[in-house]
């Protein structure tokens, strides 16, 4: 079944230290997404990625870094400089065509100690 | 600045009857408009979708209203049923950009 994989669901890491969540879509999609979201806030995009070895930074993408080595996959690292980098993180992705929107993956939360 | 407003964070309506999402929006250029719907721990899903020429979508329980001069739409649900009970996005697509626009979300809770 095609879909998009985010890994792990769960993940601890202690302050100042830099920590790498996965994504990695098998529907060929071109496009994809990293959103952050806080109790109580809406999806705001971090990166986002229209094709391989291209990515533009989102609203908020200070304290984060990605990239787009192969198509199929999107990891995206929270650095040490992320002020406030607890919270859920979910990645998307899209053919391009406005129609289908975009599809996401189940998230990972994030918590940082 | 937000593009993409849902002004109600939070809805709570009894089973079996109407709950009515909604979505206001700044830019004219959005030319088409998604509901999502999102439990908990969870990726939001896709639930319903409208393009800028038209005014209304419907699919079985859903139906989704957009009123361009008033740059506003709306998610109605009837009837309501407890299943129903989570975050709603809607999302707008800005026309040469490939990329969505989110809202903030409204809870519904739907109470049996």
């Amino acid at each position: 079944d095609g879909g998009i994989t985010q890994s792990p669901k769960y993940l601890f890491r202690k302050e100042g230290q830099n920590v790498t969540l996965s994504c990695e879509q098998n529907l060929n999609h071109d496009a994809m997404y990293w959103y952050r979201q806080d109790p109580g806030q809406g999806l705001r995009l971090i990166y986002y990625s229209q094709i391989v070895n291209d990515f533009q930074k989102g609203d908020i993408a200070e304290g984060y870094s990605v990239s787009r080595e192969k198509k199929e996959s999107f990891p995206l690292t929270v650095t040490s400089a992320q002020k406030n980098p607890t919270a859920f993180y979910l990645c998307a992705s899209s053919t391009g065509d406005r129609h289908y929107g975009y599809t996401f993956g189940s998230g990972t939360r994030l918590t940082v100690v | 600045d937000q593009q993409v407003k849902q002004n109600s964070p939070s809805l709570s309506v009894q089973e079996g009857r109407i709950s009515i999402l909604n979505c206001d929006y700044t830019n004219s250029m959005f030319d088409y408009f998604l509901w999502y719907k999102k439990y908990p721990a969870e990726g939001p899903t896709f639930l319903i979708s409208i393009s800028s020429i038209k005014d209304k979508n419907e699919d079985g329980r859903f139906t989704v209203f957009l009123n361009k001069s008033a740059k506003h739409l709306s998610l109605h649900i009837v009837p309501s049923q407890p299943g129903d009970s989570a975050v709603y996005f809607c999302a707008a697509h800005q026309h040469n950009f490939n990329k969505f626009y989110f809202g903030s979300g409204t809870k519904l809770n739907v109470k049996p």
